[in-house]
């Protein structure tokens, strides 16, 4: 059972314009929210996090919001880059145990493949 | 930079076979993970390591193994392998587990089992 859901598993949008990749989460403890970008043949890098205490984190051109109350978090990408074009991963942390500070579980979402068009 | 990397980019291999893939980190990590990427699935953890010798269960273990005799290196072992272990093998490594540490991954090992 998937705990991190993303329902649109491609996006496509013009170059210059925006890019509004979504993300919903079933488990409130999660903490901690990540972006990973994958490019083919390559291995996912991570792109921007947000701190479940935050509803906004901004990095350059990738901005991500947190709507705790809705379990809903989105990555915003202004303006597009043919660059972008790659899959977005959400990913959320989760403190599975009280003492040891192992005891953090990653969950990610399906990914959702941007295409930037020129 | 960090670097993680696999020994194999792609793999094919025949049922019932052992198979054995491994991962290297070069930035002195304690924690080591072994993701499986599939279609519609996303990645899903396998087997994690804190310390050299230690291992933990993740979602979906069954029908892996794991082995961690170095610090660098994560080692995931498919005892015999099945068709329905035809993935994308993902390895990655990060400095601490706590919330704000990022994971930093390899590039992927495609088995396929035929």
């Amino acid at each position: 059972d998937q705990q991190v859901k993303q329902n649109s598993p491609s996006l496509s949008v013009q170059e210059g314009r925006i890019s509004i990749l979504n993300c919903d989460y079933t488990n409130s403890m999660f903490d901690y929210f990540l972006w990973y970008k994958k490019y083919p043949a390559e291995g996912p890098t991570f792109l921007i996090s947000i701190s479940s205490i935050k509803d906004k984190n901004e990095d350059g051109r990738f901005t991500v919001f947190l709507n705790k109350s809705a379990k809903h978090l989105s990555l915003h990408i202004v303006p597009s880059q043919p660059g972008d074009s790659a899959v977005y991963f959400c990913a959320a942390k989760i403190k599975i145990g009280p003492f040891n500070p192992n005891d953090y579980k990653l969950s990610f979402g399906a990914g959702t493949t941007v295409t930037v068009r020129a | 930079d960090v670097k993680v990397t696999q020994s194999s980019r792609y793999l094919v291999k025949r049922t019932g076979e052992k198979v054995f893939l491994e991962c290297v980190q070069d930035m002195d990590h304690e924690n080591m993970f072994w993701y499986r990427q599939d279609p519609g699935l996303g990645l899903r953890l396998i087997y994690f390591s804190y310390d050299v010798k230690m291992k933990e269960k993740g979602d979906i273990p069954e029908g892996y193994s794991v082995s961690r005799e170095k610090k660098e290196r994560f080692s995931l072992i498919l005892e015999s392998a099945s068709t329905n272990q035809t993935s994308m093998y993902l390895c990655a490594s990060s400095e601490g587990v706590g919330a704000a540490y990022e994971q930093y991954f390899g590039p992927g090992t495609r088995l396929t089992v035929t």
